[in-house]
């Protein structure tokens, strides 16, 4: 597609309920990375791919909070037993390049999923 | 350390004024420090971007100054348009071996009234 494609855009869950959340970054693009913006607050960093392999999760707030991109391109973000404290847009974004030293290239965000726990 | 501080929460200009947003970081590491642009219901949207051997970058009616020394960064919105009314975060870069992540400020609402 043109751009990052992140469904579904609302989704509300009972506290307790697994609930999961998907991207689809652009086409060809290596780097994934899924955000979490609570209401009125910039993105926090979750985690980030390199195509199928998470190389980094340091950001996930807790053990209930799983992702995945197992062929390296859709990837799908994991919340078992929501909580309230869980609710918020979680944004995933993509760029083109292998993201390290001395490479920096620009990240494209989707819509997000805005998630509301009741 | 890792935190970005913006400021002001918010800002209100009258169209055709300037509108100025800073930031501070205090971790050297940081390597790159794009501004994002974010309407209403959508993802943020880089708007322009400029790396710390540059004291000032320019696309259009957006400036960004930068001051290493400091560890300041910020946005001028040179006669501002109704069409800028968005919430702008700054973020910094943080690039490690394995990859990267963005830290972000908290974002600044900005209205431009006509």
């Amino acid at each position: 597609g043109a751009g990052v494609s992140q469904s579904p855009r609302y989704k509300v869950a009972k506290r307790g309920q697994d609930v999961a959340l998907r991207c689809d970054p652009i086409s060809g693009h290596v780097s994934l990375f899924w955000y979490q913006q609570a209401l009125g607050q910039g993105p926090e960093f979750l985690t980030y791919f390199q195509n199928e392999a998470q190389l980094d999760k340091s950001g996930l707030p807790s053990d209930r909070f799983f992702a995945e991109r197992p062929e390296g391109s859709v990837s799908t973000l994991k919340i078992q037993r929501t909580q309230q404290e869980d609710s918020a847009v979680y944004l995933c974004a993509s760029s083109l390049g292998r993201a390290g030293k001395g490479v920096n290239t620009e990240a494209f965000f989707g819509q997000g999923t805005r998630l509301t726990v009741v | 350390q890792q935190q970005v501080k913006q400021s002001p929460q918010s800002l209100i200009v009258q169209k055709g004024g300037i509108s100025i947003i800073n930031c501070a970081y205090e971790n050297t590491a940081f390597d790159y420090f794009p501004w994002y642009q974010q309407f209403p219901g959508k993802g943020p949207a880089l708007l322009i971007a400029i790396r710390p051997d540059v004291s000032e970058k320019k696309e259009g009616r957006f400036t960004i100054s930068f001051n290493k020394s400091a560890k300041q960064f910020s946005l001028h919105i040179m006669d501002s348009q109704p069409g800028d009314s968005a919430t702008y975060f700054c973020a910094a870069n943080l690039d490690m071996e394995y990859g990267n992540k963005l830290v972000f400020g908290a974002g600044t609402i900005l209205r431009v009234k006509s």
